[in-house]
């Protein structure tokens, strides 16, 4: 069964620091895993994605790595603001064999940038 | 092209009431997820629904809850005779194309937040 873990579960950093966030999952067999990002109340929204067959992808500031043999991933954020204060959200696709593919989500890292 | 679109942002529902949560997907999408947080947990899929057909409802309790995506209007996730343990927040999600494959990104609702008193 498929498990997804974050750690930390929270952080709190001064601002402009450089931080990673840690996701790890039990099977490898996935298609893809995502990172989102939920600010309190709010929805949720897709921060990146990074196909099974892909090492890393960035956006901005953002750095996502993924090694699919050994389970892990993580999510290099660069110089950090307020603004990038917010729950962030891992979540693998998984290879089940099944009609669809539903997202298993980790717990989240609950993040807090002060100014 | 509007995001997805869920209503009611907030709903509160007294035990026993029934609660209707409904989901527009995107525009051109026909799959739609339903996904629950509840407090201090991460999110659970319930159920995945195409145009007039349950794809997989592996999620769903088995009581008490139901979900439908008619083939005009939005997908519904119907709780009846609520209790305390139901209130979460209830997150819809939508694709283009089944499932989450590959490069298919999933597009989230701002959710409803169920309070049950």
């Amino acid at each position: 069964k498929q498990e997804v873990t974050q750690i930390p579960a929270a952080l709190s950093v001064p601002e402009g620091e450089n931080l990673v966030l840690n996701c790890s999952f039990t099977d490898s067999a996935i298609y893809n895993l995502q990172w989102f990002r939920q600010d309190p109340g709010k929805g949720l929204t897709s921060l990146l994605l990074i196909q099974s067959s892909q090492r890393e992808q960035t956006s901005g500031r953002l750095n996502a790595s993924l090694d699919k043999s050994s389970g892990r991933s993580t999510l290099y954020i660069a110089a950090s603001q307020p603004g990038d204060s917010a729950t962030y959200l891992c979540a693998v696709s998984p290879i089940d064999g099944g009609a669809t593919n539903k997202l298993i989500f980790g717990t989240g890292t609950l993040l807090a940038v002060q100014p | 092209n509007a995001g997805v679109m869920q209503n009611p942002r907030h709903l509160v529902r007294r035990r026993g009431q029934e609660a209707r949560l409904r989901c527009s997907p995107m525009k051109g999408h026909s799959h739609v997820y339903w996904y629950r947080q509840l407090p201090e947990e991460g999110l659970k899929f319930m159920v995945y629904l195409q145009k007039e057909n349950i794809i997989d409802e592996s999620g769903m309790p088995k009581e008490r809850f139901s979900a439908e995506f008619p083939k005009e209007g939005p997908s519904i996730l119907r709780i009846q005779q609520v209790v305390r343990g139901d209130s979460a927040a209830y997150f819809c999600a939508s694709s283009p194309t089944g499932g989450f494959r590959r490069n298919t990104e999933a597009f989230f609702g701002q959710g409803t937040r169920l309070t049950v008193v």
